[in-house]
């Protein structure tokens, strides 16, 4: 039961111009939302997060959009670099208490920015 | 660099055999969480423990364990080992409240021959 999808395994993108990375989920008790980014041979990297009581978050050229009438996120980047070519990981929380917490995790989108 | 550290980085061993992932959390973080990543699938989440205690299990198989030390190191034990068990490991950590992020380690990858 996939409760986080990434539909779409990869993206080419030109330099310059914006990426958007989408992102579903079926899980209505999600509350918190994460997008990380995976180079070959390193661990996800947390790029930008988002509560379920808002809609938008930005942070420099990342902004996470999100859509819970339509359980859905996703992330733009603005303008996207080369350096941006990575795997971008969609992640929920679900289970959360003050001490215990566990994110579930969409099986990624490869992003190729050219040049 | 996350400030989580995870040895080894790599590890070749053979069915049947045990391993133990080592896993050191970001100086502060009181939670250390273990997820799996096989060929091309996303992250499955493992175990968390918070402060030495276990908060929250997944999709953990029996043959494997986990525990955090007083100074809050993790490991995590797999045993009898499977070749279905090749995977990514990685080790996360974060501050216990709040919506705080996870940060990951580099992970270690295991590959059972």
């Amino acid at each position: 039961d996939q409760q986080v999808k990434q539909n779409s395994p990869s993206l080419s993108v030109q330099e310059g111009r914006i990426s958007i990375l989408n992102c579903d989920y079926t899980n209505s008790m999600f509350d918190y939302f994460l997008w990380y980014k995976k180079y070959p041979a390193e661990g996800p990297t947390f790029l930008i997060s988002i509560s379920s009581i808002k809609d938008k978050n930005e942070d420099g050229r990342f902004t996470v959009f999100l859509n819970k009438s339509a359980k859905h996120l996703s992330l733009h980047i603005v303008p996207s670099q080369p350096g941006d070519s990575a795997v971008y990981f969609c992640a929920a929380r679900g289970l959360n208490t003050c001490t215990a917490s566990k994110l579930t995790f969409g099986t990624g989108t490869r992003l190729q920015v050219t040049l | 660099d996350s400030g989580v550290t995870q040895t080894p980085k790599h590890l070749i061993t053979a069915t049947g055999q045990r391993v133990t992932l080592r896993c050191s959390p970001r100086s502060g973080d009181l939670s250390v969480y273990w997820y799996q990543q096989s060929l091309d699938q996303g992250l499955q989440f493992l175990i968390q423990y918070y402060n030495g205690e276990e908060r929250a299990k997944g999709n953990i198989l029996e043959r494997f364990s986990a525990q955090q030390f007083p100074d809050l190191h993790s490991e995590l034990n797999l045993s009898s080992l499977e070749l279905g068990d090749s995977a990514l490991y990685f080790c996360a950590s974060s501050a216990a409240l709040g919506n705080q992020p996870q940060h990951f380690g580099d992970g270690t990858r295991l590959s059972i021959l």
